[in-house]
This record gives C-alpha cells, structure tokens and sequence, in this order.
C-alpha cells in the first residue's frame, strides 16, 4: 500500500485562481516532506521541503504547509497561471535508512485554463 | 534547473534489442539513482549508487543493469527488451546533505521507452 497519498488525483481551474492540493501519508519515521512539479514529459522539480519543525514554506507563489502530527501537507497555489499546469507529486523521506528512503505520492494533475 | 542529462529521450525498438540509457550529471553528486514510471503512477526506484564501484537494487524489481565507473556517468543497461519494459526512466541525483539530513534528489528529463 502506498504510504504517500494525494488528493484530487486531478483538478481543472481557471488562470487566476487559486488551488489547495493535499497529502496524507503514513510514512515513519519522517524526516521530510517535499512537494515536486513535474511538467509534462519531463523530471520532477522541487518545489518546497520541510522538515518536522517546520509547518509552513512559501516559494513565490507556492505555499506548503506540514502537520506532522495528523500527517497531512497541502500545497497552495496563488494566482495561477497556464504555465502551473503539471503534475504536483508529494514526497516523503524517512529517516530509518542511510539512503533516506523517498516515498512519492502519484501526484495530482493540474490543469489551467486561460 | 539542474545539470542532469538523460539520453535518448524518446526510444522506439523493437522486441529482444540491447539498449543503454544514458545519465550524466556534472554537479559532482556522490549518489544516483533510477526509477521508472507509468503514466499516472508513482516513482518506483529500480537502482541507485552512493559513488563509483557502488551500484544497489531498488525497490522495484527491474531486470535491467547499471554501472558507475565515473562519478558522473550512470548509465542503465537492458539486456533484451520485451513490451513489459515499455515506461519512462527517470534518473537522478544527490549530494551535500541540506538542513534537515536528506539531500535534495535532482532529476533528469527522462527517457521515454516503448518496446514494440
């Protein structure tokens, strides 16, 4: 069963307005919590990280957020224009291996429209 | 955008070929790794490699190969492809830890594989 789970699976919105994705995930124990942009046909881009101190993270436009104590993460998009249009994949890092295991979520497929 | 390389991007063969797929970073990352991934799927880490000489199986079963002779080059090996190969192939890479103790995993723009 996946540990990292997203919700909407996809999500059509018009330029301009704003969007709330979630992430549930029952990963542990956690070391961090990333939110990737993945355009189409290409690698994922990462977006924002958090750790378990931290509860709130903006980049430009982006805002994620982090309760690590009910396990949850959203990531805000403010504004959004056509260019937002991807997918956005919540991964989760634990921190019981080495390597720092990467749990990613199968991502919510955002579409804007102008 | 990050210095991570992945050759060809799209490939078309057919049944029982050798392929390579290429990765190259130029960032002097220490570890690497490859997941394949389906449309509308999550990343299933298939190999990765903490440095040269060191190469692990990932999570998901892959009958496909890598080698790390170069800090900078991992490239991924099917022996004979077969339809069941058919995905995406992204390659990545990581190296100073950040704060909070796990490095940022940086990724190629993926190869496009389609096994007829």
């Amino acid at each position: 069963k996946n540990q990292v789970e997203q919700s909407p699976q996809s999500l059509i919105i018009l330029e301009g307005k704003n969007c709330t994705l979630q992430c549930n995930y029952t990963v542990s124990p956690f070391s961090n919590l990333r939110w990737y942009k993945q355009d189409t046909g290409r690698g994922p881009v990462s977006l924002t990280i958090m750790t378990f101190s931290e509860n709130t993270k903006s980049n430009g436009r982006y805002t994620a957020t982090l309760d690590a104590d009910t396990k949850q993460s959203s990531l805000h998009i403010t504004a959004s224009q056509l260019s937002d249009s991807a997918s956005y994949i919540c991964v989760v890092s634990d921190r019981g291996s080495t390597l720092g295991r990467l749990y990613f979520g199968r991502g919510t497929q955002l579409t804007v429209w102008p | 955008e990050a210095d991570i390389y992945q050759t060809p991007r799209y490939l078309v063969i057919g049944t029982g070929k050798k392929i390579t797929l290429e990765c190259s970073q130029t960032m002097g990352h220490d570890k690497m790794y490859w997941y394949q991934q389906d449309p509308g799927m999550e990343l299933h880490l298939i190999h990765y490699s903490y440095g040269v000489n060191s190469t692990e199986k990932g999570d998901l079963s892959s009958e496909s190969t890598v080698s790390r002779i170069r800090t900078e080059h991992f490239p991924l090996t099917l022996e004979s492809a077969r339809p069941s190969h058919t995905s995406q192939y992204l390659c990545a890479s990581s190296g100073t830890a950040e704060r909070g103790g796990r490095d940022t995993q940086y990724f190629g723009p993926g190869t496009r594989l389609t096994v007829l």
